[in-house]
Formats: C-alpha cells, structure tokens, sequence
C-alpha cells in the first residue's frame, strides 16, 4: 500500500512567518494534493500536481504557494503565515482516474 | 460546481444497532463516490468506493448509490466502539480528477 509521510506532526508558527509543510510519498503516484480540514468545510483542496514539476491552484489556494521538485516529494508554503491558516493540513496521493487517494496522517498548524 | 453534504452531523448508535449515513450530491453526472472514515488524531481511511448505482460492499461497510435522488448512503453494519469517527464522503463530478469532501458525519458507537 502507498505510504504518504508528512511533516511535522505539529508546528507552531509566528503570525508573518514562513511555513513549509512536507509531503513524501513512495508508490510513485503522480497526482499529490494539499488539503486544509476544518469544520463545517470537510477537506478543503489548496493545490495539487500532476507530477514533478507541476502545480495547480485548487479551491481555496490564495496565502499558499506549492512546490513539486521531484515525483515523490510535494510542499505546502506559507510564505506569511496568519491566524486564519491555523488547520490541520492533509496531503493525499493518487493515480489516475477513479483513483484511490493514499492520505498522510496529517500536520496541526498554528499560527499565534 | 459540485457540492456535497452530509446528515447527520453527528450520530449515536448502540454497539451492534446498524448505522446509515447520509451524503447528498449536487451533480448527477458524478460517477465517483468515496466512503472515507477518520479515527482522532489519524489521517483517512478510505472504506468503500463506489462508481455506478446500486450497492458496494466492504467488509461491514455498505454504500448504497442512487444517483437520480442524488444520493449515496453508508451502512455500518454491527458497529463496534472501535467504529467511533468521523465519517467522510467525497465525490468528483464525471472526467473529474477531484473529490468533493462532505463536511462529514460524527459517529458515536455505545458500549
């Protein structure tokens, strides 16, 4: 089965800061997803890749930068991080349509 | 664009009483529907997939598709303690690489 780690588990993060969320995934899929949890909104989508290389703005993309450098690795951004960001974050990957999506365990951010 | 809930928010059962849960869709060209189940504190795990109308089983678990209502169900049969979570639908509209998620379902399953 596809392992999707993400990283950290938990961070605090200063209003204004940089924030980089991790996401490494080892059954070679090419779509990964950044999602965003809170309640009342279910899983949020923020951005996503096809592959190396690519990133595409989801739903809710804006104050989120994504970057892809290679197949197995997929960052979320924060380059000023807000209150309004504090969330649990959810990286996922799949393949191709009517795909499974393999979800990491999630990251708790808060941004004081 | 699609949208997706689910009813109700929260829900009690006794161990072993079956559980049904509800996920209403806006687009009925959708053909891809995902039961996923969240313990506290652990990522999600995928339970029953479902792409065409009628029933799905997996293990306990039974989605039941009826796309002209505009609905898909998850049954829980003989649920146990264990089975306390949240409980997530998602579907992605025909040709669609993305899934919709429900705000989800807070199962509660009694001693």
């Amino acid at each position: 089965e596809a392992a999707v780690t993400q990283s950290p588990r938990n961070k605090v993060a200063v209003t204004g800061g940089k924030v980089t969320l991790s996401c490494n995934q080892t059954n070679n899929h090419n779509n990964m997803y950044w999602y965003r949890q809170d309640t009342g909104h279910g899983l949020r989508l923020i951005h996503y890749s096809y592959g190396a290389g690519s990133t595409e703005k989801g739903d809710i993309p804006d104050g989120y930068k994504a970057s892809r450098p290679s197949q197995e690795n997929f960052s979320l951004i924060l380059e000023l991080a807000t209150p309004s960001q504090t969330s649990v974050y959810f990286c996922a990957s799949g393949e191709g349509l009517n795909e499974r999506l393999f979800f990491g365990h999630g990251t708790k951010l808060s941004v004081l | 664009q699609q949208k997706v809930q689910q009813s109700p928010e929260s829900l009690t059962v006794s161990e072993g009483a079956m559980a049904s849960l509800n996920c209403t869709f806006s687009d009925r060209s959708s053909d891809n529907f995902r039961w996923y189940r969240q313990h506290s504190g652990k990522g999600l795990e995928v339970l029953v997939s479902i792409f065409s109308d009628g029933e799905k089983e997996e293990g306990s678990f039974t989605a039941h598709l009826n796309r002209a209502s505009l609905h898909v169900f998850l049954h829980i049969r003989e649920p146990q303690p264990s089975d306390s979570a949240l409980y997530l639908c998602a579907v992605a509209s025909s040709g669609s690489w993305q899934l919709i998620f429900g705000s989800g379902t807070q199962l509660t399953v009694m001693p």
